[in-house]
């Protein structure tokens, strides 16, 4: 079945660290996104990827970076700049046709700094 | 920048009534889309409806029907016989041009038996 795979479920990172998650999707979509999501606030973009080799910062990219090497995937890297990375993050995608049918989106990574 | 609210934090209601979410948005376009994601305790992002803004009926998936006011920039979300399944987290979403989703801060609906 066609869809968005994000790995690991879990994630926790030591202060300092880097850390990668990674959104793989095989439903030939050309966009992708990544969502940080924290209780009561919605999700919020962080970096959003149109075409191979090619991205936008989001509304909150500041301790992020990301990579599109491959039309199927698009990981995100947490690095030690972001000063509070505990959130839930969700990766999604949408294909380029004639109107917007929505995204589609992962199951989500839960990152904790311990 | 377009922005999504959504004034309901919380809403609670009993098994087989009908609920309504509210949403309202902000934009300068004429042509936009709207959806309602419905988020469960599994956390998976699950569209719900969605709403093209130059068409002027309203969208209808079963038991969950919108009304959609583009001049009042008002997208409500109406669930008719709701069950215990419906009980998750509603966000409300807007994208225009630039392709980018933006959320409302999300309504977490609770359907008691």
């Amino acid at each position: 079945d066609g869809g968005i795979t994000q790995s690991p479920k879990y994630l926790f990172r030591k202060e300092g660290q880097n850390v990668t998650l990674s959104c793989e999707q095989n439903l030939n979509h050309d966009a992708m996104y990544w969502y940080r999501q924290d209780p009561g606030q919605g999700l919020r973009l962080i970096y959003y990827s149109q075409i191979v080799n090619d991205f936008q910062k989001g509304d909150i990219a500041e301790g992020y970076s990301v990579s599109r090497e491959k039309k199927e995937s698009f990981p995100l890297t947490v690095t030690s700049a972001q000063k509070n990375p505990t959130a839930f993050y969700l990766c999604a995608s949408r294909p380029f046709v004639r109107g917007n049918y929505g995204y589609t989106f992962g199951s989500g990574t839960r990152l904790t700094v311990v | 920048a377009q922005t999504v609210t959504q004034s309901q934090p919380e809403m609670s209601v009993q098994e087989a009534e009908t609920v309504t979410l509210s949403c309202t948005y902000d934009t300068s376009e004429s042509n936009y889309y709207l959806f309602w994601y419905k988020q469960p305790p599994s956390r998976q992002m699950i569209l719900v409806i969605r709403q093209e803004a130059y068409k002027q009926q309203n969208a209808t998936e079963n038991r969950f029907s919108v009304n959609f006011q583009k001049a009042a920039k008002s997208f409500s979300l109406k669930i008719s016989d709701s069950q215990l399944g419906d009980t998750a987290m509603y966000f409300c979403a807007f994208v225009e041009g630039a392709q980018k989703l933006v959320f409302g801060q999300g309504t977490r609906l609770t359907i008691n038996p």
